[in-house]
């Protein structure tokens, strides 16, 4: 069954660095998102993508943040300029659509420690 | 906004039980999403069931099922026959139509004990 895939599955990086964590959606879906996961609390959603363009963004989505989709498989999430708090997981999902009834699928995650 | 709430301690289960996992929703959106997905400890998140607001049936998927009471705003997961490796989180959440982002709760623990 087609999955979503991110790298890598643990990044460690000091505070004030850049980090760019990856993702290769599932290949027919549209609809890219980025979502992350403070340890021991919500999901909370990032941002959404669809056609080279941010759809809907957070109110954590704010400067410190972009996103890519470089060539026709990889979607990036870039965090400038790392803060403690910036530690979590982050998950990229993909959907074939935005219907109702399209589910957003998941990758394994990515663990960002910041030190 | 929309909030979900999932306030069930951890849970035990045996196996081949059947085990209940609460979730209530409060949105004003009138057509909306509910999922369910499952991260066990290795921290992947697993879709495994969607109950669209306007179906009239509730959702099944293999041992997965979904008590939807849209009056209660209540859309209830039950899975039955557990196997060890049910034991993980779950987590509820919904998305309004025409909104990308999905709203999650806080999760149920299960842990399924032989």
């Amino acid at each position: 069954e087609p999955e979503v895939t991110q790298t890598p599955s643990h990044q460690v990086t000091q505070m004030g660095q850049e980090v760019i964590l990856r993702c290769v959606p599932i290949s027919n879906h549209l609809y890219f998102y980025w979502y992350r996961q403070i340890l021991g609390q919500k999901v909370e959603f990032l941002v959404s993508f669809y056609n080279n363009e941010i759809s809907e963004k957070s109110e954590i989505f704010d400067d410190q943040f972009s996103v890519e989709r470089p060539d026709g498989s990889n979607f990036t999430l870039k965090i400038r300029s790392t803060k403690l708090e910036d530690s979590a997981m982050y998950f990229c999902a993909s959907s074939e659509g935005r219907q109702i009834n399209q589910p957003q699928h998941f990758g394994d995650g990515t663990r960002l420690s910041i030190l | 906004a929309q909030k979900i709430t999932q306030t069930q301690p951890g849970m035990f289960v045996q196996e081949k039980e059947a085990v209940t996992l609460d979730c209530t929703y409060d949105t004003s959106d009138p057509s909306y999403g509910l999922f369910w997905y499952k991260q066990p400890s290795s921290g992947e998140m697993i879709f495994l069931i969607y109950q669209g607001s306007y179906d009239q049936q509730n959702a099944t998927e293999g041992r997965y099922s979904l008590n939807f009471q849209k009056a209660r705003k209540s859309a209830n997961l039950v899975i039955s026959a557990s196997q060890l490796g049910d034991s993980a989180m779950y987590f509820c959440a919904m998305r309004p139509y025409g909104n990308n982002r999905l709203a999650f709760g806080k999760g149920n623990q299960v842990v399924v004990i032989p």
